[in-house]
């Protein structure tokens, strides 16, 4: 079985500060893991995936993360935040060997001050 | 960049009205899903459709679902006698091969029951 936590469901930042948003996950096989951002009224648009490479994943738009194996985590990061940032972020794992369908985290927004 | 469609963008209707919901996947996709998210919820798994069958659903979709694929663009969802409880945005995904790689997204419809 597999899960998914977003230990945050909202993040406050100022621009130009970093962001962290935090995801922790379970998994009985190997997990393929995923970050999806969502703007108002828009669809999920994936900033980027881990599947068994480099455990320090880029992605679009400057964010990026690190799948930490021994701490079930995959935290969203980021340097700077800029305004066009503010979104809600969802954590998604997928299973290699078990079921496939996805299983969302219950998601984080992100809110950035000026 | 290739794009999944959805219309409409938003659908209202009358409850115990049937409602369809249509989508155009990435072309040379072969694996297509829906999602449901209803408002302030986390985004839920409903059916994954492969080689014209379902391949996977979740317990959400039941008999007042359905699936098709009337022909080699259109991938429709159907809800029989719609509740108010359906009300939610509704994401179409699709991905090229294997149910591993990560899904290009819609930009969802959004279902309003009256």
């Amino acid at each position: 079985a597999q899960s998914v936590t977003q230990l945050d469901s909202h993040v406050s930042v100022s621009e130009g500060t970093p962001v962290l948003l935090r995801c922790n996950y379970s998994s009985s096989y190997s997990p393929s893991l995923f970050w999806y951002v969502q703007h108002p009224n828009k669809g999920l648009q994936l900033l980027l995936k881990y599947t068994s490479a480099a455990t320090l994943v880029k992605g679009i738009n400057g964010f990026e993360a690190e799948f930490k194996k021994s701490e079930t985590s995959f935290h969203l990061t980021k340097p700077s935040a800029h305004m066009s940032d503010a979104a809600e972020y969802f954590c998604v794992v997928s299973e290699t060997g078990g079921s496939y369908i996805p299983t969302f985290g219950r998601g984080t927004s992100l809110i950035v001050h000026p | 960049e290739p794009e999944v469609t959805q219309t409409p963008s938003h659908q209202v209707t009358q409850m115990g009205q049937e409602v369809i919901l249509r989508c155009v996947p990435i072309s040379n996709h072969l694996y297509f899903y829906w999602y449901r998210q209803i408002l302030g919820q986390k985004v839920e798994f409903l059916v994954s459709f492969y080689n014209n069958e379902i391949s996977e659903k979740s317990e959400i979709f039941d008999d007042q679902f359905s699936v098709e694929r009337p022909d080699g663009s259109n991938f429709t969802l159907k809800i029989r006698s719609t509740k108010l409880e359906d009300s939610a945005m509704y994401f179409c995904a699709s991905t090229p091969l294997d149910t591993y790689q990560p899904q290009h997204f819609g930009d969802g419809t959004r279902l309003s029951i009256l």
